[in-house]
């Protein structure tokens, strides 16, 4: 079964622009979960999807948004990027919401 | 807030030695994760512990969950250098933070040939 697919593994952004980030669950997990990585701060929650609805949203600015499709896909979007925002967006999907979640490789933002 | 402490922070030892790596907590978890993290890469689940006072053996690495549910701690006997890597330990509760993982700022663990 494939694991988790993140796209696109590498992303260079100046300040002000915005990105959308792409996350494929393993098949059949419905839940995704998205976590911001910093060697200052570790794992970071953003925010976590079921059935294409957010039900749990960590402590980040509006900046920071996202959402489901029908098929679990999920993308989350950076508007008016700011320095501090490079960093590794990890994405992580779960049969359901209290189930194992396994992560993608990642996607390594840098913002300049 | 950080939920969970790791300690040590850092670890660098030689090839063959054993070594533990703990994960404490004031809050009481319905289940605990531990995962390891290679550069670059995202991490990579070891073992989901659930019941207080659980021990899980992984080859050489033994994982064991509190009674109380709030701390784990992560043994690794006869250490290689493929070993590693950063350690992270994560929590998962029923109540109102429903599907989120609270992690640990984790501990790098270096072993030596």
């Amino acid at each position: 079964k494939a694991g988790v697919t993140q796209t696109p593994r590498y992303l260079i952004k100046t300040r002000g622009q915005q990105v959308t980030l792409s996350c494929s669950p393993i098949s059949g997990h419905r839940s995704v979960s998205w976590y911001q990585q910093t060697p200052g701060q570790g794992l970071q929650f953003l925010f976590e999807y079921f059935s294409e609805t957010q039900r749990n949203k960590g402590n980040f600015p509006g900046r920071f948004s996202g959402r489901q499709f029908s098929n679990s896909r999920s993308e989350m979007n950076v508007s008016t990027l700011e320095l501090g925002d490079s960093a590794l967006y990890l994405c992580a999907s779960s049969l359901s919401v209290l189930e194992t979640q396994y992560f993608g490789p990642g996607t390594r933002l840098l913002v300049l | 807030t950080q939920l969970l402490e790791q300690s040590p922070q850092f670890l660098s030892i030689q090839e063959g030695e054993n070594l533990t790596v703990y994960c404490n907590s004031s809050s009481v978890f319905s289940s605990l994760q531990w995962y390891r993290q290679e550069p670059g890469e995202g991490p990579v689940l070891l073992v989901t512990v659930v019941t207080g006072g659980e021990v899980k053996k992984l080859k050489r690495l033994t994982f064991q969950f509190g009674d109380a549910r709030k701390d784990s701690s992560l043994h690794i006997t006869a250490a290689q250098p493929g070993d590693t890597g950063l350690y992270l330990c994560a929590g998962a509760d029923r109540g109102s933070t429903l599907g989120r993982l609270y992690f640990g700022r984790g501990t790098q663990l270096t072993v030596w040939p």
